[in-house]
């Protein structure tokens, strides 16, 4: 079974924090996705990755940056944190012979003060 | 123009009714397509994945593709509590594109 873990469940941040929301997937996936999901605007893509130290826009990238050193993880960083960042934020992982199916973390809810 | 559409919710069906939820895509070009499904406080996870026209069936489940009509369904046959969630969506578009194109879900509320 694929798995893919999130570091935190609950945050909680003041505004202008600088955060960090981590990813790791143990199946070997080359690609890996951050999305924010908010009520009525369902998933959208902040940024992906097709492989080590790659990093892709998608399409909200704008107040977030991303970190792929290793394969296996994958790091969503807020530089300065705002209110209007406040949502669920979910990491997942795919892999070109598996159909490009998205395998989805538990998700990191964020609330920033 | 959303490039991934889902017929607009909330869906109430009777338990042991069906269940249909549809969406459609503006990329012809589009080769994968996925639903997931995401209970509440949850992330979403895979029900069904359709790669070519025609149904697909899992269970209880039927995914269903039409290319010519840019058009995929998910039917959930003998419909439970339990299937009460929201229905997502999801598509790879053409190209060299890895990444999913979301819907914006329907939900589904099974009444018992």
């Amino acid at each position: 079974d694929v798995k893919v873990t999130q570091s935190s469940r609950y945050l909680v941040k003041r505004t202008g924090e600088k955060v960090f929301l981590e990813c790791v997937q143990d199946m070997d996936h080359e690609n890996m996705f951050w999305y924010r999901q908010d009520p009525g605007l369902g998933l959208r893509l902040i940024y992906f990755s097709y492989d080590v130290k790659m990093k892709e826009k998608g399409d909200i990238p704008e107040g977030y940056s991303v970190s792929r050193e290793k394969k296996e993880r994958f790091s969503l960083i807020l530089e300065s944190a705002s209110t209007n960042q406040t949502s669920m934020y979910l990491c997942a992982s795919s892999s070109p012979g598996a159909g490009e199916t998205q395998y989805f973390g538990p998700g990191t809810r964020l609330l920033v003060l | 123009q959303k490039e991934v559409e889902q017929n607009s919710g909330p869906l109430s069906v009777p338990e042991g009714a069906i269940a249909s939820l549809n969406c459609t895509y503006s990329d012809r070009g589009s080769q994968s397509f996925f639903w997931y499904r995401q209970y509440s406080g949850k992330s979403p996870e895979l029900i069904m994945s359709i790669y070519s026209n025609g149904d697909k069936e899992d269970g209880r489940f039927t995914a269903q593709l039409n290319k010519a009509s840019q058009y995929v369904s998910l039917l959930i046959r003998d419909s439970q509590p339990s299937d009460s969630a929201t229905y997502l969506c999801a598509v790879q578009l053409g190209g060299s594109a890895r990444q999913l194109t979301f819907g914006s879900g329907t939900q589904l509320t099974v009444l018992p």
